[in-house]
C-alpha cells in the first residue's frame, strides 16, 4: 500500500540554524500539507500546497518557513532560522484531491532545537 | 473559526470494556469529520470518517455518527483491546480554495489494561 515517507525521523539543530524537512507524498496525490505537533499539544495546520503554490497557510507559517516541491516527488519544509519554540513533531500529509477525501500522514520528523 | 473539542484523557479501561470518546465541533459550512489514531512512536492513521449528517463511519470495531443537530461525532467501541491503546484525535475538514486543512482536537489518550 502506498504511503507517505519523511526524512529524517529525528533532527537535532542549534538555534538559528536552517533545517529542511523532507517528505515524499503518495505518487498520484495532488494536495500536500505540513502540520506540527508540539509535545503534549494538538496537531496544528501549517500550510497546504497545490499546483506548485501555497493555497493556504496558518498564522504559524511566517516568513521563517517555506515549502517547495523541487522535483515532482519530494515536498520540503524549510525553516530558515530555527527557534527553541520550533521544537515539535512535523507531519507531512497528502491527499488525492480536496473535498471529502482524507489526508494520508507520514510518520513525522521530530525536530529538536537546542 | 473552526474548532474541535474532545474529552480530556487519559481514559483508562479494562479489556472488553465499552469505549466512548466525546467530540464536538464548531464549523462554518458543512465539514467532513474524521477520527485519527496515533499509536506510540508512530504517525497519524485515519480510523474512520463521515462526510454528511447522519453518516456513520466505522472501522476495526470503532464507530462514530455525524450528528449535525448536536454538532457531535463521538467515537465508540463495544469491546476494547489492549492493542487499542493509543491517542485518538477528532478532526474536521472544510473545503477552502486550494485544499482542505484539518482542524484537530487536543487528542484523548486511551489506555487499555488486562
Amino acid at each position: 500500500e502506498p504511503e507517505v515517507t519523511q526524512t529524517p525521523s529525528h533532527q537535532v539543530t542549534q538555534m538559528g540554524q536552517e533545517v529542511i524537512l523532507r517528505c515524499v507524498p503518495i505518487s498520484n496525490h495532488l494536495y500536500f500539507y505540513w502540520y506540527r505537533q508540539i509535545l503534549g499539544q494538538k496537531v496544528e495546520f501549517l500550510v497546504s500546497f497545490y499546483n506548485n503554490e501555497i493555497s493556504e497557510k496558518s498564522e504559524i507559517f511566517d516568513d521563517q518557513f517555506s515549502v517547495e516541491r523541487p522535483d515532482g516527488s519530494n515536498f520540503t519544509l524549510k525553516i530558515r532560522s530555527t527557534k527553541l519554540e520550533d521544537s515539535a513533531m512535523y507531519f507531512c500529509a497528502s491527499s488525492p484531491r480536496q473535498g471529502t477525501y482524507e489526508q494520508y500522514f507520514g510518520p513525522g520528523t521530530r525536530l529538536t532545537v537546542t | 473559526g473552526d474548532s474541535v473539542t474532545q474529552m480530556e484523557g487519559p481514559v483508562t479501561l479494562s479489556e472488553e470494556a465499552f469505549l466512548t470518546i466525546n467530540c464536538t465541533y464548531t464549523a462554518t459550512g458543512y465539514p467532513s469529520l474524521f477520527w485519527y489514531v496515533q499509536y506510540p512512536g508512530e504517525g497519524l492513521q485515519l480510523l474512520l470518517k463521515a462526510t454528511k449528517a447522519d453518516d456513520k463511519g466505522s472501522n476495526k470495531g470503532f464507530e462514530a455518527t455525524y450528528r449535525k443537530e448536536t454538532t457531535s461525532f463521538h467515537l465508540e467501541k463495544g469491546s476494547v483491546q489492549v492493542s487499542d491503546s493509543a491517542v485518538y484525535f477528532c478532526a474536521l475538514s472544510t473545503v477552502t480554495g486550494g485544499g482542505n486543512k484539518l482542524t484537530f482536537g487536543t487528542g484523548t489518550q486511551l489506555k487499555v489494561e488486562l
